[in-house]
């Protein structure tokens, strides 16, 4: 199992620009998460899905969108670029609907926005 | 979820144990403790999770205090690649409310 991959590992952009973040997940987890972190802090919370189809906001969802058509992929995406999107974006899944959940991480992205 | 608090950073030395302390006094009697690691630039891994009763896994061992206020993490034979940050997260098992809650945790740094 590759688990969590995410791509691209790196991308600068230019404000407001657009992309997509990519995530895939061969574990077949129903939930799957994007997590953003800034220098220093803790991860926070942008989107979950618990399936295919259904998506809900985190603590940060302004300024990105998700969709969730298939178990393994749950991508995200950055429309207008802005300044303070500059993070590592990491995504992560879990089996969901368990008494233990233990998520899974990808290696993250890292995001400049100039 | 109930709030942790973690010393900022910690050292160790090499080949001795390390050893991670949480507070978590606002706990409930459903929630459970989790620690996960961060390794520089990589994502964060889970280590360990526990309610009540102490547990063990090939990773490390985590003591939870009877009244369940506090927890460590022991790492019992730290090596470099162990220099991390451990965040300590409490949560309800099955909630939802599916996120964790991430701290700053604490910069564990093992010396040569």
């Amino acid at each position: 199992n590759a688990g969590v991959t995410q791509t691209p590992k790196f991308r600068i952009l230019k404000i407001g620009q657009s992309m997509t973040l990519q995530c895939t997940q061969d574990m077949n987890h129903n939930y799957m998460y994007w997590y953003r972190q800034d220098p220093g802090m803790g991860l926070k919370l942008i989107y979950y899905s618990v399936g295919a189809g259904i998506t809900d906001k985190g603590e940060v969802p302004n300024g990105y969108n998700v969709s969730r058509s298939t178990t393994e992929d749950f991508p995200l995406r950055l429309e207008l670029a802005a300044p303070s999107q500059t993070s590592v974006y990491f995504c992560a899944s879990s089996f969901g609907g368990v008494t233990i959940e233990t998520q899974y991480f990808g290696p993250g992205t890292r995001l400049l926005v100039l | 979820d109930a709030k942790t608090t973690q010393p900022p950073s910690m050292d160790c030395a090499e080949g001795r144990a390390a050893n991670l302390p949480c507070n978590h006094s606002t706990i409930s009697g459903n929630e459970y403790v989790y620690w996960y690691r961060q390794i520089h630039s990589q994502g964060p891994q889970y280590i360990i999770h526990g309610l009540k009763n102490n547990e063990t896994n090939e990773m490390a061992s985590l003591i939870i205090t009877e009244d369940r206020k506090s927890s460590t993490l022991i790492l019992p034979h730290a090596t470099l690649r162990d220099t991390a940050v451990y965040y300590c997260i409490v949560r309800v098992a099955l909630s939802s409310n599916y996120k964790l809650t991430f701290g700053k945790g604490t910069l564990l740094t093992v010396n040569p």
